[in-house]
């Protein structure tokens, strides 16, 4: 079965610049995927991002932004505020209605 | 605006089955535009895609959850049911409901979530 990697933890300093990834146990992301990224907070839903690889969903500030780098779907937080901490989460589509979560990462700001 | 809202018991015995059911106001289930799906969390644990239902009826389900999952929709009540059967502690979690925007494959609102515990 397919697995979808995202880094388990990660840590960004007040207005640093952070970029999360998300692959693919084997093979390589690519918009076709429709790789999109969500933002959950403990004890909340999830919030959508960013969707279609780099779209980023109605609200979401532009220091939000997302891509594909190298073989992996990305997000990259510019300018990191203290409420960015969170634990965000990618999703691709394999095809067939099919869709896998990634494991999650956990971004501090500190 | 749209709201989807989860509903269904709190407390489910081992090997029975879960049910639950997601209403959505502010918006049509029936679009075409859309398709309907259960994301699940268990406690301190990642999200996981339980299943879909597209316009039409079709149905998808999580691999891992074999031929467990039932998905419906019941189009005049407006609302989108779940029924996992044979459920274990493993299956304890949040579920949230969500509609996924179909020519993008992605989730874009979700429901608020509610706690389903597996236990005797």
């Amino acid at each position: 079965q397919t697995v979808v990697t995202q880094e388990p933890s990660f840590s960004v300093s007040p207005g640093g610049t952070v970029t999360l990834t998300c692959g693919l146990s084997s093979g390589s992301v690519s918009a076709s995927y429709y790789p999109s990224w969500y933002q959950q907070t403990p004890g909340q839903a999830p919030r959508t991002l960013v969707y279609s690889t780099n779209t980023r969903s109605s609200g979401v500030p532009d220091r939000f932004s997302g891509s594909i780098l190298g073989n992996k779907a990305a997000l990259t937080i510019t300018g990191a505020q203290a409420d960015d901490e969170s634990d965000y989460y990618c999703v691709l589509y394999m095809g067939s209605g099919i869709s896998v979560f990634g494991g999650g990462t956990k971004l501090t700001v500190l | 605006q749209l709201q989807l809202q989860e509903s269904g018991p709190g407390l489910v015995r081992p090997s029975e089955t879960l049910s639950l059911i997601c209403t959505v106001s502010g918006g049509s289930i029936s679009s075409n535009s859309y398709y309907w799906g259960w994301i699940r969390q268990p406690p301190g644990k990642g999200l996981e895609w339980i299943g879909s239902i597209y316009y039409g009826g079709s149905t998808y389900n999580n691999p891992s959850l074999k031929s467990r999952v039932t998905i419906s929709v019941d189009t005049p009540k407006n609302q989108l049911s779940l029924k996992l059967s044979s459920v274990t502690a493993a299956d304890t979690a949040v579920y949230y409901c969500a509609r996924g925007s179909w020519d993008r494959y992605y989730f874009d609102s979700w429901g608020q979530g509610t706690l389903v515990t597996v236990s005797s």
